[in-house]
């Protein structure tokens, strides 16, 4: 499974646009990129995944470069409940456990 | 969104007690379903892989005598905790895949389990 890297904290204010970046160098030609939100205490909850170039959802939007050995979920205008951690998790084989990082820590302040 | 309930929240049980959680899909049939275990300020470890109608698959140092595991149907996974210690204290997280080919994993609120 590919390794994913991220900054383990990000901090915003109210209504600014956050970018989280994720490297994964060593992606496979069958792996999509998944990220998912959890909050404390709570189960992780799926945000949007992506294979190449941009996907966009009503919460987030996910670039994927043409090399693919990064991605980055943008997301517009955050308010003081986007404060969560952030995974970034790369699968290669459907049906398979997620192995999740480190993540990122988003704190929002107003 | 597919839904995964988690049963009971959160549970507090005496050293050496057994305890019984429940992940249910509550909209769609799983045929997988996975456990993970969550310490404080830790990200997500993968404990188990399960398994309708078969014996589940245990990530390397997860003692499977000690995490029982049952997927007697599509929507029901159950864990037991056995003989539980004070380090077995902790957030436990189901989730569980549509189909065997999907990439998305849809997970439940999780189980706090205290152990005094």
């Amino acid at each position: 499974l590919a390794k994913t890297t991220q900054p383990i904290s990000m901090d915003s204010y109210e209504g600014q646009e956050v970018n989280i970046t994720c490297s994964h160098n060593n992606i496979a030609t069958n792996d999509y990129i998944t990220w998912y939100q959890q909050f404390p205490s709570q189960g992780p909850r799926f945000i949007i995944q992506g294979y190449k170039t941009k996907v966009t959802n009503e919460v987030a939007s996910l670039f994927i470069p043409a090399d693919r050995k990064s991605s980055t979920l943008s997301l517009p205008r955050v308010s003081l409940s986007d404060t969560a951690v952030y995974y970034c998790l790369v699968g290669d084989q459907a049906g398979t456990a997620l192995i999740f990082g480190k993540g990122t820590t988003l704190s929002v302040s107003s | 969104g597919a839904v995964v309930s988690q049963h009971p929240s959160r549970v507090i049980c005496k050293s050496g007690t057994s305890v019984k959680i429940e992940c249910r899909s509550l909209d769609f049939q799983a045929t997988t379903m996975f456990w993970y275990r969550q310490f404080p300020k830790q990200s997500l470890m993968l404990m188990a892989t399960s398994n309708e109608g078969s014996k589940a698959t245990y990530e390397q140092g997860v003692e499977k005598d000690k995490f029982l595991i049952n997927h007697a149907s599509l929507t029901l996974s159950t864990l037991t905790v056995t003989s539980a210690h004070p380090e077995d204290s902790s957030f436990y997280i189901c989730s569980a895949m549509i189909g065997s080919d999907s990439y998305e994993q849809y997970f439940g609120p999780g189980t706090r389990l205290t152990v005094t």
